[in-house]
């Protein structure tokens, strides 16, 4: 069983559209969360945490829902420059983090 | 801003021959790791490092690989006995602050290791 999941995509939006990603994490004792995006070829790159509590940055809103173990990410007023990668990261415990396979994101003019 | 930074950004390498693949970590991180990505699939975990020895491990990280902080700013990782199935792109990470906290890694931007 994957400990993180997503739908690896691909979501074609156009510009301004709002697009929202899901993961799943299979361990319950799963305790930090991140969402990171990656352009082609290139590093992971955070985005952001994911507090239990919901969190906005910008744009990005991340939420986190323990009972239902996932979390999602929204993006409001896509750019172009929002086409990437898109990586739920899962912190279990000590310091293994598990990676999604990520989901793809086109932001079309 | 500070940042994590790796070398060489390409590796060629037969098979059979050892690599050292480098990385400088923020300074005043604590944690260290490596990932790799093989292309067109998920990152994945190979070892963390904190107060000069590992503390975790993934079933990928078997003998053939080793760390080492060799001095106070560079953190390795060594491959011996390259098979083709290592040609990937490394990445190193680093993170400040306690076990356990879940803190997010910066990552540097990596060293592509190919396989002849």
């Amino acid at each position: 069983r994957k400990e993180v999941e997503q739908d690896p995509g691909p979501f074609n939006v156009p510009e301004g559209a709002t697009v929202a990603f899901n993961c799943t994490y299979s361990n319950s004792a799963s305790q930090s969360f991140f969402w990171y995006r990656q352009d082609c070829r290139k590093e992971p790159k955070l985005l952001m945490s994911v507090y239990s509590s919901g969190n906005e940055d910008g744009r990005f809103t991340a939420q986190l829902n323990r009972a239902s173990q996932y979390i999602s990410l929204l993006i409001r007023d896509s750019k172009l420059s929002d086409s990437a990668t898109y990586l739920c990261v899962v912190n279990v415990a000590g310091n293994q983090f598990y990676f999604g396979t990520g989901t793809s994101l086109t932001v079309i003019p | 801003e500070p940042e994590v930074t790796q070398t060489p950004s390409h590796q060629v390498t037969q098979m059979g021959q050892e690599v050292i693949l480098r990385c400088v970590p923020i300074s005043n991180h604590l944690y260290f790791y490596w990932y790799r990505q093989i292309l067109g699939q998920k990152v994945e975990f190979l070892v963390s490092f904190y107060n000069n020895e590992i503390s975790e491990k993934s079933e990928i990280f078997d003998d053939q690989f080793s760390v080492e902080r060799p001095d106070g700013s560079n953190f390795t990782l060594k491959i011996r006995s390259t098979k083709l199935e290592d040609s990937a792109m490394y990445f190193c990470a680093s993170s400040e602050a306690l076990r356990g906290s879940g803190q997010p890694q910066h990552f540097g931007d990596g060293t592509r290791l190919s396989i002849l």
